[in-house]
């Protein structure tokens, strides 16, 4: 099983807004991700959690804020973001941060 | 310099045949190597990973590594329509964790 959960699918937001994305896997992997994807460009990684802690950073803006409640568990907190932060958020996670990561289905964000 | 090339394509194969993928990446400490398959509005698909020089295969796929030449490339067999779909090349730079994905190649698979 390779599964990686995400909630919402889909999240319409204004930029005065708090909404938090939640990912959730149950594969025993120590390693999570979260990635960005606009519209017909590759994915792009803004944070790294390995065992629970915060390893990369891509110099991600604050009003993103990530969070990693238990090893099995990835919030991202969204707080008074831009018309430009729309786009596809994926989840991603890894037995370590060496190995294969399997992707979510992603949030599809749109800010209004 | 990208850190991973790849060629956007579109590829377009007759189906039956071979559809041929390719890929160069710029950092010489990686070690690990993804193929991933998205279709449009999906999240990508893990298709094939590869560690080792030479060719890996699983049922109509094959992915090729050369780390000399610093290139990887991702052949499909008797190619479907249901093959049509973006391709990711992607390479874990120096097994950090970080992800680097290509541009992508969009293959179109023709009836």
């Amino acid at each position: 099983d390779t599964e990686v959960t995400q909630t919402p699918k889909h999240l319409v937001m204004g930029m005065t807004n708090k909404k938090s994305l939640k990912c959730e896997q149950h594969m025993g992997h120590r390693a999570m991700y979260w990635y960005k994807q606009k519209a017909k460009k590759p994915p792009e990684l803004m944070f790294v959690y390995s065992y629970e802690k915060l390893s990369i950073n891509e110099s991600v803006p604050s009003r993103f804020s990530p969070e990693c409640p238990n090893s099995s568990l990835l919030n991202l907190h969204l707080h008074a973001l831009q018309p430009e932060d729309s786009a596809l958020y994926l989840c991603a996670s890894s037995r370590a941060h060496t190995d294969t990561q399997y992707f979510g289905p992603g949030t599809r964000l749109t800010v209004l | 310099q990208k850190e991973v090339e790849q060629n956007s394509g579109p590829l377009s194969v007759p189906e039956g045949a071979i559809a041929s993928l390719n890929c160069t990446y710029s950092d010489r400490g990686s070690q690990s190597f993804f193929w991933y398959r998205q279709y449009s509005g999906k999240s990508p698909e893990l298709i094939m990973f590869i560690y080792s020089n030479g060719d890996k295969e699983d049922g109509r796929f094959t992915a090729q590594l050369n780390k000399a030449s610093q290139y990887v490339s991702l052949l499909i067999r008797d190619s479907q329509p249901s093959d049509s779909a973006t391709y990711l090349c992607a390479v874990n730079l120096s097994n950090t964790g970080k992800l680097i994905f290509g541009q992508g190649t969009t293959l179109q698979v023709k009836p």
